[in-house]
């Protein structure tokens, strides 16, 4: 069965950094792109980054270029997230999904709350 | 920056049928995709590259796309499908992904 767990979601202060993982079980994870999609409370969804297989390609909305790095660790089935320079309007549920057909396994999401 | 837009609500009468459009530039060349949210619970992909439904996903659901805009059709719409609808598709680079503005459907 696969699985996606993610963890590490805080409180953290504006400017601050935090990174976040994201645990796959259950699939090959070396052989797909992997994505993180956040939500900021009680708006839509919005994707964040993703990275290629092998992570030698990645890609981020513009919001978060420069402040935020997706990285992968594929000996350990883990994705991670690491946030810089955090600000107010980073506040969301962070999710890690798998790319195959679309995204088409996500995870329960772990909470990120920047606020002073 | 791309944009996919939707319509804010939708609302029918179980068993009637609920259309959602999302508009986007690059759609007449890049695939859509649709992801139902039930409150409080991670999104369920529903419809992938345009019109193929996922396993699981029941046969009321389906999809198309002509032109600059994609449409999800829940055909006999059950109280069971209200939740937030998004679409989702990639920019002409095909590397910045993005989803839709986000609809409303309730079924009452």
């Amino acid at each position: 069965e696969v699985q996606l767990v993610e963890s590490g979601g805080a409180l953290v202060q504006p400017g601050g950094s935090l990174r976040v993982s994201c645990a796959a079980s259950g699939f090959t994870f070396s052989s797909y792109w992997m994505n993180w999609v956040r939500q900021a409370p009680g708006k839509g969804l919005e994707w964040v980054a993703n990275i290629k297989e092998d992570g030698s390609e990645k890609y981020y909305v513009d919001s978060v270029k420069g402040r935020f790095t997706i990285s992968r660790d594929n000996a350990k089935n883990s994705l991670f997230l690491q946030m810089n320079s955090l600000r107010a309007e980073d506040t969301a549920v962070y999710y890690c999904a798998r790319r195959n057909t679309g995204l088409d396994y996500w995870g329960q999401g772990t909470p990120v709350t920047v606020s002073s | 920056s791309y944009e996919l837009t939707q319509p804010p609500s939708v609302s029918v009468s179980p068993g009637q049928t609920a259309r959602i459009t999302c508009s986007g530039d690059a759609l007449p060349k890049k695939y859509a995709y649709w992801y139902q949210q039930k409150s409080g619970q991670a999104p369920v992909l529903v419809i992938y590259e345009d019109n193929k439904r996922p396993s699981g996903i029941p046969e009321r659901f389906s999809g198309s796309s002509s032109g600059t805009m994609a449409t999800l059709t829940i055909s006999g719409a059950q109280v069971e499908d209200e939740a937030d609808y998004y679409c989702y598709s990639t920019d002409s680079s095909g590397y910045h992904f993005v989803f839709g503005t986000g609809t409303i459907v309730t079924v009452l």
